[in-house]
């Protein structure tokens, strides 16, 4: 099956300054690759997400990269802020043979004021 | 507010016991999905249904089932609970079961076997 390996685990920076979040995953055959975010206590929420057809997505401050070839994607935060502190899931998904939605182990990002 | 609800919000139970944890899929939404969220542990795919049958089994143990009723609504059972049971499951649904539908997450339940 799908296995999707996410890094850093823990990640902080400064207020303003930008985040970055790899994902790789193993199966040529998946095709969407989703971003959650997860507050403390609260449930995952999709904040951007990526087809196979397009090689990066921007909403805002938030945008993520997708690298076929070499199965990686990235999610990348602009100007960080103090609410951007969560975990952050990656997945990937083929959505042939049911929806299986494969998440990473996710990264804690704390924004320093 | 996701749409997805779920009952109830906290469990506390005993080893050895059986509980059931509820879903309620968005309005219109045909696919529930089950997630198992340890300490510090990523989601772990649990079980899919898509309109009434399963449609994809991941890392479920035998001592878990679960099921979709006619109402979409879902269940799912954990029986002979272990102490290595105790996490959040989430549930979470999406239109339909095909390739790329979002998910959208209900606020979980915590389950503590004591």
């Amino acid at each position: 099956g799908e296995n999707v390996e996410q890094h850093p685990s823990t990640l902080s920076v400064q207020e303003g300054d930008s985040a970055v979040i790899k994902c790789t995953y193993s199966d040529s055959a998946s095709n969407y690759f989703p971003w959650y975010k997860q507050e403390l206590g609260k449930r995952p929420q999709l904040i951007i997400d990526i087809r196979s057809n397009v090689g990066e997505k921007k909403d805002q401050r938030i945008a993520v990269t997708l690298n076929k070839t070499a199965k990686h994607f990235s999610l990348h935060i602009t100007e960080t802020q103090p609410e951007d502190s969560a975990v952050y899931f990656c997945a990937a998904s083929r959505g042939n043979t049911g929806n299986q939605f494969y998440f990473g182990t996710g990264t804690s990002l704390t924004v320093i004021p | 507010d996701s749409g997805v609800t779920q009952t109830p919000k906290h469990l506390i139970t005993a080893t050895g016991q059986r509980v059931t944890l509820r879903c309620s899929p968005r309005s219109g939404d045909l696919s529930v999905y089950w997630y198992q969220q340890s300490l510090d542990q990523g989601l772990q795919f649990l079980i899919q249904y898509y309109n009434g049958e399963e449609r994809a089994k991941g890392n479920i143990l035998e001592r878990f089932s679960a099921q979709q009723f006619p109402d979409l609504h879902s269940e799912l059972n954990l029986s002979s609970l272990e102490l290595g049971d105790s996490a959040l499951y989430f549930c979470a649904s999406s239109l339909l079961a095909g390739a790329n539908e979002k998910l959208f997450f209900g606020s979980g339940t915590q389950l503590s076997v004591l």
